[in-house]
């Protein structure tokens, strides 16, 4: 099972920012927080992944809490490109495991 | 640079018809390789993963099985397709198993069982 809880849907304005939450408050210290997105009818695409550190990356930027219960990946200026699923995934050294993440609708 | 192949794009089969489906990544050696299923409207669900060469850990109990006669070869086999085993199925394949540097997805097949 996921052990993560992320919003069903979100909606953006093209422009402007994008932000998906992320709640993964029984993750264990050597798990990471990884990102992935899929756009529909394609496989999943990787984003970006940390540990306890905020990363920056050309795609977007994942800022983790101190306590490293919850997660948001930020897409600075979202597109009509970026609509997808985006799914927030926490693992150490197993398999991922996908939920149902959030469905971002970028409106123009 | 890698890729990987995955082939048929779509497929349709009827109930109780065997499947057989091929994934091969180029580009790199000893790689962990998985299955993932998705089913209409639904998430993806980890069906086999491999770390090595005749190395097959399976995920969830179903009327699939899964092999890896070479190292960068992985593929997905049915006896018998029932209406069930209807979805998009998904080859990927990481350097480690934590996906540490990402899992690189194919383009996947989608099978519908008639």
């Amino acid at each position: 099972d996921a052990k993560t809880t992320q919003p069903p849907s979100m909606d953006c304005a093209e422009g402007r920012a994008a932000n998906l939450p992320c709640n993964h408050s029984t993750i264990s210290g050597n798990e990471y927080v990884y990102w992935y997105r899929q756009i529909h009818s394609q496989g999943p695409q990787y984003i970006i992944h940390g540990l306890k550190n905020n990363e920056t990356n050309e795609m977007a930027s994942l800022i983790i809490t101190e306590d490293r219960k919850s997660s948001t990946l930020i897409l600075p200026h979202a597109t009509l490109r970026d609509t997808a699923v985006y799914y927030c995934i926490v693992s150490g050294n197993t398999p991922l495991v996908f939920g149902k993440g959030t469905r971002l609708s970028v409106i123009a | 640079s890698q890729t990987i192949h995955q082939w048929p794009a779509t497929l349709v089969q009827p109930v109780g018809s065997p499947l057989s489906l091929e994934c091969t990544v180029e580009g790199t050696s000893n790689p962990n390789l998985y299955w993932y299923r998705q089913a209409a409207g639904r998430g993806l669900q980890l069906l086999f993963y491999s770390v090595g060469i005749g190395q097959i850990s399976s995920e969830v109990p179903q009327n699939l099985s899964a092999s890896r006669p070479q190292d960068r070869q992985f593929i997905l086999s049915s006896k018998k397709l029932l209406l069930s085993d209807s979805g998009f199925y998904l080859c990927a394949w990481s350097v480690t198993t934590a996906g540490k540097y990402g899992y690189t997805f194919g383009s996947g097949t989608r099978l519908t069982v008639v």
